[in-house]
């Protein structure tokens, strides 16, 4: 079974500075996706950015991007120029590629950040 | 706007109700899922539907059941409330061809006494 290990359960950051949150995860499998998802406090979980793991360009978001380590198994998420309203728990997801009903998230336990005036 | 609806924001009950926590999306979304948040935990699916009438177990489905006659509505069905189902509980929604959650409610959070 696949596995997402959010090493981080908190960080800070000052605002306008960058921040990276990580992610390794754990599969035998060569085709899959990667997600980050933030989950303001008390709103609405958001999906930010997404990867495909046959894709060698890392995905980039406005001022989010990711550092995508195939070999590593590593997923870490960059935010740039950090924000009061980037202060939320991070989600790193994994998700198999494959044909109907195995479609499920495997979702790492979190990374709440704070960011500092 | 779009919007992926959970009837309560709070809720308590006791153990041993039948508990129904309700999800609406106003999108024609044709998929959608039910997950339950802890703390430490992360997110962990109930139950998954990719069309009306239609059910998948996820990874944590004992003690839960669901129900989805109509497209825009899936209901989460506590058979009987224990108190380790004290939780927050969120309802996503995504289209045909994207499987992973699109969008969220806001989450209810339950207590079972």
């Amino acid at each position: 079974a696949q596995t997402v290990t959010q090493s981080q359960p908190e960080m800070s950051v000052q605002e306008a500075e960058t921040v990276t949150l990580s992610c390794t995860y754990d599969t035998s499998e060569s085709d899959y996706y990667l997600f980050w998802y933030k989950q303001p406090p008390s709103r609405q979980m958001i999906l930010v950015i997404r990867q495909e793991a046959y894709k060698q360009q890392n995905a980039t978001e406005n001022r989010f991007s990711v550092n995508f380590q195939k070999a590593a198994k590593s997923f870490s998420l960059k935010i740039s120029d950090s924000q009061l309203g980037d202060a939320a728990m991070y989600f790193c997801a994994y998700r198999s590629e494959g044909e109907h009903g195995n479609e499920k998230l495997t979702f790492g336990t979190g990374t709440r950040l704070t960011i500092i005036p | 706007d779009v919007k992926v609806t959970q009837s309560s924001r709070y809720l308590v009950k006791r153990t041993g109700e039948k508990v129904f926590l309700e999800c609406v999306q106003d999108m024609d979304h044709e998929n959608m899922f039910w997950y339950r948040q802890d703390p430490g935990l992360g997110l962990r699916l109930i139950y998954f539907s990719y069309d009306v009438k239609m059910k998948e177990k996820g990874d944590i489905p004992e003690g839960y059941s669901v129900s989805r006659e109509k497209k825009e509505r899936f209901s989460l069905i506590l058979e009987s409330a224990s108190t380790n189902q004290t939780s927050m509980y969120l309802c996503a929604s995504s289209t045909a061809g994207s499987y992973q959650p699109q969008h969220f409610g806001d989450g209810t959070r339950l207590s079972i006494l």
